[in-house]
C-alpha cells in the first residue's frame, strides 16, 4: 500500500471554529490532492499541489485553504468551519499528475456541528 | 469543461451474471479514462486506465473496460459477478487546467450483487 496517511481520522467540530486535516506521504510524490466526497457528487477536487509551495484551486475552494511546506505534507484548513463543510475528505498523491495512478488515503469524516 | 456521467447510482446484478456500469465523458479531444472501485469506508483504488494504445482495457480482479472514442464511453465490465465486487465504483477523466492536469469524477456506481 501507497504510504498515505490522513488525520484525523474522525472530527467533529462547532462551526465557526478552525479545523486543519493532515496529509503525510512517505512515497516522495510531487501532486498532491485534497478532494470531498458527498453522497450523488462522487469526489470534488477542493485544491491541489505541484510541489512545494505550489498550490492551485479546485472546484470547490471556497472556505478552505491549503498548504504544503514540506513534499510529504499537505495541510487542508477550514478557516470558519459550516456545517455545508460536513463531509469526507480524502487526501491522494500521484507521482505525474493525472498521467499516472493516484493513490488515496483512508478518508476523514468530518461533522460541523 | 469536462464532465462524467455515470448511467445508474444503483446497480443490482445476482452473483455470476455479468457486470455493466457505464460511463461517458464530454470530451473533443482523447482524455485519459480510469476507473477506481471504492469498498466500504475505505479510500479509492485504481481497477484500470486507458491513456493511449490498445482501447480494451484489463485491469485488476477480472474487470475491463473499453474505450470508445465515438460514443464518448469507457464502460466498465465483468464477466461474472462475485460477491466481493460489491463496492462502489467511479469513472474518472483528465481534464486540463491552467496548465495543469485534473481528473474529473462521475458520481459513482454502487454495484449490488445478489446472491
Amino acid at each position: 500500500d501507497a504510504g498515505i496517511t490522513q488525520s484525523p481520522r474522525h472530527k467533529v467540530t462547532e462551526t465557526g471554529t478552525p479545523v486543519t486535516l493532515r496529509c503525510h506521504q512517505t512515497e516522495n510524490h510531487r501532486y498532491m490532492y485534497w478532494y470531498r466526497q458527498d453522497p450523488g457528487h462522487g469526489l470534488r477536487l477542493i485544491h491541489y499541489s505541484y510541489g512545494v509551495k505550489d498550490t492551485d484551486k479546485g472546484e470547490v475552494s471556497d472556505g478552505y485553504s491549503v498548504s504544503r511546506s514540506k513534499t510529504e505534507d499537505f495541510l487542508l484548513t477550514l478557516e470558519s468551519a459550516t456545517s455545508s463543510q460536513t463531509s469526507v475528505y480524502f487526501c491522494a498523491i500521484s507521482e505525474s499528475g493525472v498521467r499516472t495512478e493516484a493513490f488515496f488515503g483512508q478518508g476523514t469524516r468530518l461533522t460541523v456541528v | 469543461a469536462q464532465s462524467v456521467t455515470q448511467l445508474g447510482s444503483h446497480v443490482s446484478v445476482s452473483e455470476g451474471a455479468l457486470v455493466l456500469l457505464r460511463c461517458n465523458y464530454s470530451s473533443s479531444v482523447p482524455p485519459y479514462l480510469f476507473w477506481y472501485v471504492q469498498y466500504p469506508n475505505q479510500g479509492l483504488q485504481l481497477l484500470l486506465k486507458y491513456t493511449t494504445g490498445a482501447t480494451l482495457v484489463k485491469g485488476i480482479n477480472g474487470f475491463e473496460a473499453e474505450f470508445k472514442k465515438s460514443e464518448t464511453s469507457f464502460h466498465l465490465t465483468k464477466p461474472s459477478a462475485h460477491m466481493s465486487d460489491a463496492a462502489e465504483y467511479f469513472c474518472a477523466v483528465s481534464d486540463k487546467k491552467n496548465s495543469n492536469y485534473q481528473l474529473i469524477w462521475g458520481a459513482g456506481t454502487k454495484l449490488i450483487i445478489k446472491p
